[in-house]
């Protein structure tokens, strides 16, 4: 299974873009890379989901290097809702298609 | 959609009680499903994975036969936490999957508190 390294804690205004980049340098050649949203006492929630270079939603942006060693997870125009905790999690057959979590990202959005 | 229900929301118990959860996909079918645990201010710790009708794969240190896992259908998931002590008291949180290149779908999570 692929680590991932993420920033343990960031701070935002509201209406700012947000980046919070992952590290996974011994990503395999299958492997995806999935970010999840969790708020306190609730199961996270998937928000995006990706393989190479950008991928959008409607609330996000994930964008991943040729190298796929990193990815970025953009999130436009926080508000004080988005305060909570962002995983980064890489997902693949080499891990039998486990979902580990790591210590994640605690993004604190301030009026 | 990729709606999972988890139930109960909270339980709280005497020791030595035991305690089953429920984790259902509502709209779609789940050939996989994980039990994770989550203690206060820390990540979320894989308990087990459960594919339907075959028996759970449990992480090192989960005892198989204290946290028994039941995946009967493509539907449902039950999580059964036997002679529940305080020290089982966590955040219980299932999720399900549709197939292996599949986001997976959490359930809002039981707070299980063993008095």
């Amino acid at each position: 299974l692929a680590k991932t390294t993420q920033p343990i804690s960031m701070d935002s205004y509201e209406g700012q873009e947000v980046n919070i980049t992952c590290s996974h340098n011994n990503i395999a050649t299958n492997d995806y890379i999935t970010w999840y949203q969790q708020f306190p006492s609730q199961g996270p929630r998937f928000i995006i989901q990706g393989y190479k270079t950008k991928v959008t939603n409607e609330v996000a942006s994930l964008f991943i290097p040729a190298d796929r060693k990193s990815s970025t997870l953009s999130l436009p125009r926080v508000s004080l809702s988005d305060t909570a905790v962002y995983y980064c999690l890489v997902v693949g057959n080499t891990g039998g298609f486990k979902t580990i979590f790591g210590a994640g990202t605690r993004l604190f959005v301030k009026a | 959609g990729a709606v999972v229900s988890q139930h109960p929301s909270r339980v709280i118990c005497k020791s030595g009680t035991s305690v089953k959860i429920e984790c259902r996909s509502l709209d779609f079918q789940a050939t996989t499903m994980f039990w994770y645990r989550q203690f206060p201010k820390q990540s979320l710790m894989l308990m087990a994975t459960s594919n339907e009708g075959s028996k759970a794969t449990y992480e090192q240190g989960v005892e198989k036969d204290k946290f028994l896992i039941n995946h009967a259908s493509l539907t449902l998931s039950t999580l059964t936490v036997t002679s529940a002590h305080p020290e089982d008291s966590s955040f219980y949180i299932c999720s399900a999957r549709s197939g292996p290149n599949q986001p997976q779908h959490f359930g809002d999570g039981t707070r299980l508190s063993i008095l």
